[in-house]
């Protein structure tokens, strides 16, 4: 156990449809960073928040959003889901805001499938 | 051009082999390095990491950045078939940018 902890594991739903997935970090990290996996593309950055406010954004497209909130767990909404957004999505926390040796600890993911 | 590139195999050897796995980076700004394992349907776990060039040892595992070829490595010794899983190098400024990873597989 990583110490990271995501929601839920696996998710089918449907095109046009919205889900949202959750992730508490681990104790004492105050960065969260949402990462989507999918066979072709590899492991793809998507936005950073660190103690509440966004950091960093990656490939996020404008269907997707995130936010942290003051508990510092984390959400990432996706909307009008498309099959292509079929992925793993990954939660990874860190204890600072980024740079230098900025060593990431992952969650286990969260599984959707898009039909 | 990617910022960081792996070929993504997959790579087959015996157990006891010496693993070479390696990542080629765009920018020469970039001061550290990771490299990161994942086993199927887990999230990756970090394996070692390097600052600038040079090499760094831990157990089997040496991990190498040759900054004048923009080139890193990974290198296992003594391969077991516990090691079999994907390969992620990284590199790290205020994120982690991750090439696509390699597939190894050890077989006894």
């Amino acid at each position: 156990d990583s110490g990271v902890t995501q929601t839920p594991k696996h998710l089918i739903t449907a095109t046009g449809q919205r889900v949202t997935l959750r992730c508490s970090p681990r104790s004492g990290d105050l960065s969260v960073y949402w990462y989507q996996q999918s066979l072709d593309q590899g492991l793809q950055f998507l936005i950073q928040y660190y103690n509440g406010e966004e950091r960093a954004k990656g490939n996020i497209l404008e269907r997707f959003s995130a936010q942290q909130f003051p508990d510092l767990h984390s959400e990432l909404n996706l909307s009008s889901l498309e099959l292509g957004d079929s992925a793993l999505y990954f939660c990874a926390s860190s204890e600072s805001g980024g740079g230098g040796a900025n060593v990431l600890t992952f969650g286990a993911g969260s599984r959707l499938t898009v039909l | 051009q990617k910022e960081v590139e792996q070929d993504p195999g997959p790579l087959s050897v015996p157990e006891g082999a010496i693993v070479s796995l390696n990542c080629t980076y765009s920018n020469s700004a970039f001061q550290y390095f990771m490299w990161y394992r994942q086993y199927s349907r887990k999230g990756p776990e970090l394996l070692m990491y390097t600052y600038s060039s040079g090499n760094k040892e831990d157990g089997r595992f040496t991990a190498q950045v040759d900054k004048s070829s923009k080139y890193i490595s990974l290198f296992i010794r003594d391969s077991q078939p516990s090691d079999s899983a994907t390969y992620l190098c990284a590199r790290s400024t205020d994120k982690l940018i991750f090439g696509t990873g390699t597939r190894l597989q050890v077989f006894p």
